[in-house]
């Protein structure tokens, strides 16, 4: 089946730990894209990247990482230093920066 | 960045009702999407719809981006319509996405 797979579904994180989230297209998409949702809001844009060994931050990156050293993949990297790191993260990808999007099924992140 | 307001925020109907959702933007935009996130979080792909108007089933879009709007319509709403409708619109090199309108549909 052709889609975005994010793993894990919940992921629980020590505070002052770095964690990472995994996300893979089989798509064939060129664009990739990390966004955070916090409860009652809409999505807000933390990286996006249009070509491999490429990405951009997005309004909210401070606190984050990423790579894309291959195209289907783009994980996203929570370090110690994003203050607030509980929320729900969505990755999504597109043929071009300027087209659909089609996004992952999310990971509930919770910092205990 | 451009701004997204949608309206209603909230709303609750009556199974086999309609609604109109409401997508204002404040800049010229290169494309629009409507989703729908269910109560799992996923947002599941409804239109992109970066002008005129599209149908499917019961939903249908239009986008008239010289005014700056897009509006959803839900006709005779069933009760798996309900979550949260997010238009998001896309400018440069990314999606900007509203609050979202959250529908309860009662049976």
């Amino acid at each position: 089946d052709g889609g975005i797979t994010q793993s894990p579904k919940y992921l629980f994180r020590k505070e002052g730990q770095n964690v990472t989230l995994s996300c893979e297209q089989n798509l064939n998409h060129d664009a990739m894209y990390w966004y955070r949702q916090d409860p009652g809001q809409g999505l807000r844009l933390i990286y996006y990247s249009q070509i491999v060994n490429d990405f951009q931050k997005g309004d909210i990156a401070e606190g984050y990482s990423v790579s894309r050293e291959k195209k289907e993949s783009f994980p996203l990297t929570v370090t110690s230093a994003q203050k607030n790191p509980t929320a729900f993260y969505l990755c999504a990808s597109s043929i071009l920066t300027l087209t659909e999007a089609f996004f992952g099924q999310g990971t509930r992140l919770t910092v205990v | 960045g451009i701004q997204v307001e949608q309206s209603p925020p909230d709303l609750i109907l009556q199974e086999g009702a309609n609604s109109t959702l409401r997508c204002n933007f404040s800049d010229s935009v290169n494309n629009l999407q409507w989703f729908h996130q269910n109560p799992w979080g996923q947002l599941i792909n409804l239109f992109y719809i970066p002008s005129g108007t599209k149908q499917n089933g019961r939903l249908s879009a239009t986008t008239v981006a010289t005014e700056r709007y897009s509006l959803l319509y839900i006709s005779s709403s069933q009760t798996t319509d309900s979550g949260v409708y997010f238009c998001a619109v896309n400018t440069g090199n990314q999606f900007y996405f509203g609050t979202g309108t959250s529908l309860t549909v009662i049976p």
